[in-house]
């Protein structure tokens, strides 16, 4: 066990609906990642956040976005749903930015139908 | 941009037997971090083992080593007696020091024959 928590664990809703993944870090850690797991892309970074405020984007459609809460809980909101967002999408926490070791959470299977 | 490659999409390995999964990178950067994850059908992402550019010394944990070789950005996983329990799909990956974004390879799934 990382210490990460994603709920849910399993998602299924229709295209064009809004979802919400929720994150909890381990205990201490300021810095939340989101991932995107698919076939055909593989993992791609979406998104990071250090202590509430945005730290780094990667490729992140627009009509996806995330925060991160004062109890460091991070929520990653996916809105106009497509096909092709489903996806695994993991959530990863470290202590600090910069030295490259995250934990990685159980991951949220989102499927889109 | 950097990227990483593993050509082996997946690899078999008779249970007790050593196996060595291969991963090719591209950076222009000089200090960075590689590590291999583990991602068994739990679908948890496991870290293995991790690496610093800048040591010249290969990381080993327990039965998992790497052949790190700076100058050919090539970056392989050794398992030595292989278990059942390793049988998973194994990524490869690269973060630049300073920068938390991890950069994934599309992964090698391992079988362990009984």
């Amino acid at each position: 066990d990382s210490g990460v928590t994603q709920t849910p664990k399993h998602l299924i809703t229709a295209t064009g609906q809004r979802v919400t993944l929720r994150c909890s870090p381990r205990s201490g850690d300021l810095s939340v990642y989101w991932y995107q797991q698919s076939l055909d892309q593989g993992l791609q970074f979406l998104i990071q956040y250090y202590n509430g405020e945005e730290r780094a984007k990667g490729n992140i459609l627009e009509r996806f976005s995330a925060q991160q809460f004062p109890d460091l809980h991070s929520e990653l909101n996916l809105s106009s749903l497509e096909l092709g967002d489903s996806a695994l999408y993991f959530c990863a926490s470290s202590a600090m930015t910069g030295i490259a070791e995250a934990f990685f959470g159980q991951g949220t299977r989102l499927t889109v139908v | 941009a950097q990227t990483v490659t593993q050509s082996q999409p997946e690899m078999s390995v008779q249970e007790a037997e050593t196996v060595t999964l291969s991963c090719t990178y591209d950076t222009s950067e000089s200090d960075y971090y590689l590590f291999w994850y583990k991602q068994p059908p739990s679908r948890q992402m496991i870290l293995v083992i991790r690496q610093e550019a800048y040591k010249q010394q290969n990381a080993t944990e327990n039965r998992f080593s790497v052949n790190f070789q700076k100058a050919a950005k090539s970056f392989s996983l050794k398992i030595s007696d292989s278990q059942l329990g390793d049988a998973a799909m194994y990524f490869c990956a690269y973060s630049k020091r300073g920068d938390d974004k991890i950069i994934f390879g599309k992964g090698t799934r391992l079988h362990i024959l009984p």
